[in-house]
């Protein structure tokens, strides 16, 4: 199973970022398919899963800004961010979850640095 | 709650055993998973609950739980564990995925 995040990179301040994971070797429509992002420098922070047919979870501290979306026709899901700030700049790793009473997240994709500036 | 918790940085000598912990409220309910994270790289999963190691990962990374501190045991670190490790789980309440702080792992 392969991911692969492709994003603008840079995205200017209060406008929308959108992020789209291409996944191989493994259907959307199985597993849940979550996006974790970390500011340079610092930890990691789960933003959204998806699971197809059963729902979306957001972090709470986002969720007025976040949609996570499947695109099953091209086995890609993606992320939008809305008004984007200078804290919103961090790496986008895009990965599958398993979400349980045991949680965990594999694999991963190479991750895409996204940059909020104005 | 919402935290988990690692200590910030840790050594330990070439060869030698060590431990690296995770405490929160909620790993008294829910299991960790456990993430190397190399610099530029992306976090590789390692192992999670008590007894899943994913095939490629060296068999000198075990995990453990025990209340509220899962653990990660490195038997016999190696130059190449240098990097970042960080534990993962839910807060309490089920419906947030956490990540722990991490700790940074210096191999001298």
């Amino acid at each position: 199973v392969q991911l692969q995040e492709s994003g603008p990179g840079l995205v200017k301040t209060s406008e929308t970022l959108s992020l789209t994971c291409s996944v191989s070797g493994a259907s959307v429509t199985e597993y849940y398919w979550t996006w974790v992002r970390q500011s340079p420098g610092k930890g990691l922070e789960w933003i959204a899963s998806i699971y197809y047919g059963e729902g979306v979870y957001y972090n709470p501290s986002l969720s007025s800004r976040v949609t996570i979306s499947l695109d099953t026709s091209k086995n890609q899901y993606s992320l939008e961010v809305r008004s984007v700030n200078a804290a919103d700049t961090a790496f986008y790793f895009c990965a599958r979850a398993y979400i349980a009473v045991l949680n965990y997240f594999d694999p991963w994709g190479h991750g895409t640095l996204v940059i909020v500036s104005s | 709650s919402s935290e988990l918790t690692q200590d910030p940085a840790v050594s330990v000598a070439l060869g030698q055993t060590l431990r690296i912990t995770c405490q929160g409220d909620s790993l008294r309910n829910y299991y960790a998973s456990w993430y190397q994270q190399k610099p530029g790289e992306a976090p590789v999963l390692l192992f999670y609950g008590t007894d899943n190691r994913p095939s490629g990962i060296p068999d000198r990374f075990s995990g453990s739980a025990s209340g509220d501190t899962a653990s990660l045991t490195i038997t016999g670190a190696q130059a190449e564990d240098e990097g970042d490790y960080f534990c993962s789980s839910r807060d309490t309440t089920g419906n947030l995925l956490l990540f722990g702080g991490g700790t940074k792992l210096t191999v001298l």
